[in-house]
């Protein structure tokens, strides 16, 4: 089935470690997202990128680094500059499109610091 | 992009309509209105979305008001398993940004 895979769905980082987090998709989708989700709180977006070889910050981008070396991958590196990072991190992707393209996500990674 | 209103949260009976509103006042014309739900600890799942008319699909019904600054959500057979954290959001029409999420209705469905 198409869909949306991320890896791993627990994730453990000691300090000063950068951990990178894996989203891959078969839905021939051009464009992928990187969100966080703090507890009991909406998404908030990190990176997003329209098409190989490009992205773009989102509103809380400091401490991380992505990369979209292929349409199918878009891979999340949360670097040890991020101080906070003990979240949930949900990937999504979606068409690009006049109109309405509503965007899939995955299961989500949770990240824990120890 | 502009900013909508939800409730906290929402109790329904299983097995009637769950009616939830969301008010979004400063829309404007391109912007779409979609509806995500949250289940604990997975991903959002995508809904149904609308731009001017009423919408339906297997899932939910939308109904946005005349003048758009407002729509409501209908599940009209609410199931335990539609408890869920709701997100009303809305959505230019072009481009492919990221979407900003609120902090959602909670919807809690009683048996």
């Amino acid at each position: 089935d198409g869909g949306i895979t991320q890896s791993p769905k627990y994730l453990f980082r000691k300090e000063g470690q950068n951990v990178t987090l894996s989203c891959e998709q078969n839905l021939n989708h051009d464009a992928m997202y990187w969100y966080r989700q703090d507890p009991g709180q909406g998404l908030r977006l990190i990176y997003y990128s329209q098409i190989v070889n490009d992205f773009q910050k989102g509103d809380i981008a400091e401490g991380y680094s992505v990369s979209r070396e292929k349409k199918e991958s878009f891979p999340l590196t949360v670097t040890s500059a991020q101080k906070n990072p003990t979240a949930f991190y949900l990937c999504a992707s979606s068409i690009i499109e006049t109109g309405a393209k509503p965007q899939h996500f995955g299961d989500g990674t949770r990240l824990s610091i120890l | 992009d502009a900013k909508t209103t939800q409730p906290t949260s929402m109790d329904c009976a299983e097995g009637r309509a769950a009616n939830l509103p969301c008010n979004h006042s400063t829309i404007s014309g391109n912007e779409y209105v979609y509806w995500y739900r949250q289940i604990h600890s997975q991903g959002p799942q995508y809904i149904i979305h609308g731009l001017k008319n009423n919408e339906t699909n297997e899932m939910a019904s939308l109904i946005i008001t005349e003048d758009r600054k407002s729509s409501t959500l209908i599940l009209p057979h609410a199931t335990l398993r539609d408890t869920a954290v709701y997100y009303c959001i809305v959505v230019p029409g072009g481009g492919a940004d990221g979407l900003t999420f609120g902090k959602g209705t909670h919807l809690i469905i009683q048996p």
